[in-house]
């Protein structure tokens, strides 16, 4: 069983709808990040929270971090194909901790 | 570009081989990191450095050694390969974990 716990596992849509994914555990994070990966690539940060209730967004990127600092949500608007990739989410048990990642969310955003 | 490097891209390994996976980061940070990434896994933790000199073992350390060689580089080492150690493997670096790490392209190791 993983830490932190990512739904959908893989996620398929068109172009121009919305997605949204989920990043949840039972332990409470100090920060939570999220990265995305292309093939043959590392993960790339998108953004770090570190507030419970805390909103990001990056252009059509929308991260929140739960009151409870327990869970995170990405919501991609009008994703387009360059949105495709693996999501990952990952958390800091505490300030300077080591990251632990979740298992992933693969988007595919069709043309 | 300033980033973490890692080499080599590719590998092949038959069992009971030995290898060091090659890593090294031109950002100044303290901290380095190994993780393997295997399908629906995310990324697993194999060994860490918090500063030149010290190293320790994270999620899944069995099989495996590093050296921090200095602050730039931090190598990891497989004595025997094992299929199970088919995986691909990345190196990252960061300040603190709030601040996120930056992640080499990876080694895809196939051990067979």
């Amino acid at each position: 069983t993983q830490l932190l716990e990512q739904s959908p596992q893989f996620l398929s849509i068109q172009e121009g709808e919305n997605l949204t994914v989920y990043c949840n555990s039972s332990s409470v994070f100090s920060s939570l990040q999220w990265y995305r990966q292309e093939p043959g690539e590392g993960p790339v940060l998108l953004v770090t929270v570190v507030t419970g209730g805390e909103v990001k967004k990056l252009k059509r990127l929308t991260f929140q971090f739960g009151d409870a600092r327990k869970d995170s949500s990405l919501h991609i608007t009008a994703a387009q194909p360059g949105d495709t990739g693996l999501y990952l989410c990952a958390g800091a048990r505490a300030a300077g901790n080591k990251l632990t990642f979740g298992g992933g969310t693969r988007v595919l955003v069709k043309p | 570009n300033a980033g973490v490097t890692q080499t080599p891209k590719f590998q092949v390994l038959k069992t009971g081989q030995s290898m060091t996976l090659q890593c090294a980061q031109d950002m100044n940070h303290n901290s380095m990191y190994w993780y393997r990434q295997d399908p629906g896994m995310g990324l697993r933790l194999i060994y860490y450095s918090a500063s030149e000199g010290t190293t320790d073992k994270g999620e899944v350390p069995n099989g495996y050694n590093v050296s921090r060689l200095n602050k730039r580089e931090f190598s990891l080492r497989l004595e025997s390969a094992a299929p199970s150690q088919t995986s691909v493997y990345f190196c990252a670096s960061g300040r603190q974990g709030i601040y996120g790490y930056t992640f080499g392209s990876g080694t895809r190791l196939t051990v067979v």
